[in-house]
C-alpha cells in the first residue's frame, strides 16, 4: 500500500516570501502521479499542480512549482511571491497510473502573514 | 457548468438513522469517488466508480453503500449512522484516465449524535 507523509503540520511565512512544503511517499510502483491540493477555509478542494512520475521535468503552474525527486520519493511544493489568498491547508496526494484511488497526506496548514 | 454538486451541505443525524448524500456532476466524467475528511487524517477513500454500473471499495467502505446507475450521479448511502461517521464528506469526479485530476465538490459536513 502507498503512504504519503507530510511532516510539517503548520507553517507560516511573510507575504511576498517564498515557502516550500515537503512531502514524501512510499511506493513500489514505477508509473504514478503526484498532486498538490489546496483547501482554503471555504473547505473547497482545489487542484494546484500535478506531476507525472515518468517526466523528469518538474511541473510549474504560475507561482507554484514542484521539486520531484523520484529516487528519494520526495515531492515538495514551492510557492513563490506568496499572497494572502495562499493561506490554506495543502495536501499532497498520490495515485498509481491506471488506478484512480488517491492517497492523501495529513496536510500542512500554511498561513501567509501580512 | 456547475461542476460537482453535493447536497446537503450540512446534516445532523441521530445514531441508527439512515440517509443518502447526493453527488451530481455535469462534466460527463467517467470516474467518481467519495472521500471522508477527519481531523489530522487527511482524506480517505470510501468508494469509487469508473463508470455507470461499476463500483468498488476504497480504504474505509464499512457502513456505506454506493451505486452508479447514471454517469452523472453517485449517491453515498449511510445504512445505520454511527458517531464514528461524523466527518466531512467529499465527492469528486475525473474525466477518465486521461483526466488531469479530480474535481471536488464543496463537501457535506455530517454530525451523528
Amino acid at each position: 500500500a502507498q503512504t504519503v507523509t507530510q511532516s510539517q503540520p503548520e507553517m507560516s511565512v511573510q507575504e511576498a516570501e517564498t515557502v516550500t512544503l515537503s512531502c514524501t511517499y512510499d511506493t513500489s510502483e514505477n508509473n504514478y502521479y503526484l498532486f498538490w491540493y489546496k483547501q482554503p477555509p471555504s473547505r473547497q478542494m482545489i487542484l494546484v499542480i500535478r506531476q507525472e512520475a515518468y517526466k523528469q521535468q518538474n511541473a510549474t503552474e504560475n507561482r507554484f512549482s514542484v521539486n520531484f525527486q523520484k529516487a528519494a520519493k520526495s515531492f515538495s511544493l514551492k510557492i513563490s511571491d506568496s499572497q494572502l489568498g495562499d493561506t490554506a491547508m495543502y495536501f499532497c496526494a498520490f495515485a498509481n497510473f491506471g488506478n484512480e484511488k488517491l492517497t492523501f497526506g495529513t496536510g500542512t496548514r500554511l498561513t501567509i502573514i501580512p | 457548468n456547475a461542476g460537482v454538486t453535493q447536497t446537503p451541505k450540512f446534516q445532523v443525524l441521530k445514531t441508527g438513522q439512515s440517509m443518502t448524500l447526493q453527488c451530481a456532476q455535469d462534466m460527463n466524467h467517467e470516474y467518481m469517488s467519495w472521500y471522508r475528511q477527519d481531523p489530522g487524517m487527511g482524506l480517505r477513500l470510501i468508494h469509487y466508480s469508473v463508470g455507470a454500473g461499476i463500483t468498488d471499495q476504497g480504504e474505509v467502505p464499512n457502513g456505506y453503500n454506493v451505486s452508479r446507475s447514471t454517469t452523472e450521479d453517485f449517491p453515498l448511502r449511510l445504512l445505520s449512522a454511527a458517531p464514528s461517521q461524523t466527518s466531512v464528506y467529499f465527492c469528486a469526479s475525473k474525466e477518465g484516465y486521461r483526466g488531469y485530476g479530480y474535481t471536488f465538490g464543496s463537501g457535506t459536513r455530517l454530525t451523528v449524535v
